[in-house]
């Protein structure tokens, strides 16, 4: 059973830097599938962030590419996020999820999501 | 960027009712590359449809999805009380960025 899970500091300062570990279990990041990141601001739709793929070639969101960072850990099986420069219209629910090449890309899991909130 | 504009907003039925969604892309793409998924509240999303009319992994028949180009259609044959739910069509063709829906609100009636 594929499952992934997210950690990190849910309360972060404005103008600060917040990051995310996304640990993926029953699955392999050294593999063919994809690895997003969507976030969800409060009451709201879903956003798509950006992803990364196992050799580590990222594609992010235009509107937030100056201030994300997506890595991967091959050896820890995990893959993080990094966003600069946080306001509060960066309060929100963010998700891992894993994109599957078997499915076309489909998003077929996810994690269960952590509020981060920017807040002094 | 796709802008995908999903209708309606709310839709207000009954259990055993016939419901169907739509989503609508501001420009033409591969319909292998939508989705549907399902969120209740304080969950993450679920995936249903994939490839715009293929089930995800026990994802009951009464779930279908159908349509290509800019026009999709999200149908559930027969409500049952679970199905009560926000859902997302998503586009992950044209990217970056891929999008999502607004979504549509399933409420019973």
């Amino acid at each position: 059973q594929v499952q992934l899970q997210e950690s990190g500091p849910t309360l972060v300062k404005p103008s600060g830097t917040m990051s995310l570990t996304c640990a993926v279990s029953g699955a392999s990041i050294n593999s063919n599938d994809l690895w997003p990141w969507v976030r969800q601001s409060p009451g709201k739709g879903l956003e798509w962030i950006g992803e990364i793929d196992r050799s580590g070639t990222t594609t992010y969101n235009p509107s937030l590419e100056s201030r994300v960072t997506i890595s991967v850990d091959q050896s820890r099986n995990q893959f993080s996020l990094r966003l600069s420069s946080v306001t509060a219209a960066d309060t929100a629910v963010y998700y891992c999820a894993r994109k599957s090449y078997n499915w076309n890309y489909a998003y077929d899991y996810w994690g269960q999501g952590t509020l981060v909130t920017v807040s002094s | 960027e796709i802008v995908l504009t999903q209708s309606p907003g709310t839709l207000s039925l009954s259990p055993g009712e016939r419901a169907t969604l739509s989503c609508r892309a501001s420009q033409s793409f591969r319909s292998k590359y939508l989705a549907w998924s399902q969120q209740k509240p304080g969950q993450a999303p679920r995936l249903l449809i994939y490839s715009a009319s293929s089930r995800a992994t026990g994802i009951p028949d009464r779930f279908s999805g159908s349509g290509s180009g800019t026009d999709f259609t999200l149908t559930i044959s027969r409500l049952e009380p679970e199905d009560f739910a926000v859902y997302y069509c998503h586009q992950y063709d044209n990217s970056p960025p891929n999008t999502f829906g607004q979504g549509t609100r399933l409420e019973i009636k």
